[in-house]
């Protein structure tokens, strides 16, 4: 079965320090990937998302995500956090699109300003 | 355009209680989903619909939850009777013919 690994749970960092959350899937076959954000009280918003092309995929509010087939990862990133990153973000893949996205555990990130 | 919408946003029942929810999806999205968010995890996929059919229900414990989306718009999902470990947020998703997944605020359901 697929499953979705993010390696941090809980990540604190002040303004302006750079941003790496590490996510590894397995599945061995073609994959769609997504980073989900929820900040305090709102819904999941969808941060980017990779179906096919460029493995490095700009999203929203500066955050980036490079897929790397070889090692299953689709690690997100931002080279200067503010302290309105303070969310929990999720990685979820699925195999077709329109499937089930099957998300990782989520990693809190907390930003000190 | 409005996201999509779900009620009630929180529900506090005893054990054994009936429960349902309701969500509204994004005005044309055929495809709409249900997924469970426990504490602390990611959520799953309890079941999907691609308009009025159910085409994946495959972890949705059919024994006290049920679901239906008549007319391929509104969806309910039930629980009866509700258990202890069914507190947990109760999420709905809509998106349009296999697109980009877009979230309610979910329903945060705690069993007494």
């Amino acid at each position: 079965a697929q499953s979705v690994s993010q390696h941090n749970h809980h990540v604190i960092l002040s303004e302006a320090a750079s941003l790496e959350l590490g996510c590894n899937y397995s599945y061995g076959g073609t994959v769609n990937l997504f980073w989900y954000v929820q900040y305090p009280g709102q819904h999941l918003q969808l941060l980017l998302k990779y179906f096919s092309g460029d493995p490095l995929v700009k999203g929203i509010k500066g955050f980036e995500a490079e897929f790397i087939k070889s090692k299953f990862s689709f690690n997100l990133r931002k080279p200067s956090v503010q302290w309105s990153d303070t969310a929990e973000y999720f990685c979820a893949v699925n195999v077709r699109q329109g499937g089930k996205l099957i998300f990782g555990q989520g990693t809190e990130l907390s930003v000190k300003p | 355009e409005a996201g999509v919408v779900q009620s009630p946003r929180y529900k506090i029942i005893e054990k054994k209680q009936p429960v349902a929810f309701w969500c509204n999806p994004i005005s044309g999205h055929n495809t709409l989903y249900w997924y469970l968010q426990n504490l602390g995890q990611g959520p799953e996929l309890l079941i999907r619909y691609e308009n009025e059919e159910a085409v994946d229900d495959s972890q949705l414990p059919k024994d006290r939850f049920s679901a239906e989306r008549l007319k391929g718009v509104d969806s309910t999902l039930k629980i009866q009777p509700a258990e202890l470990g069914d507190s947990a947020v109760y999420l709905c998703a809509s998106s349009l013919s296999g697109g980009t997944q877009y979230f309610g605020p979910g329903t945060r359901l705690t069993v007494l």
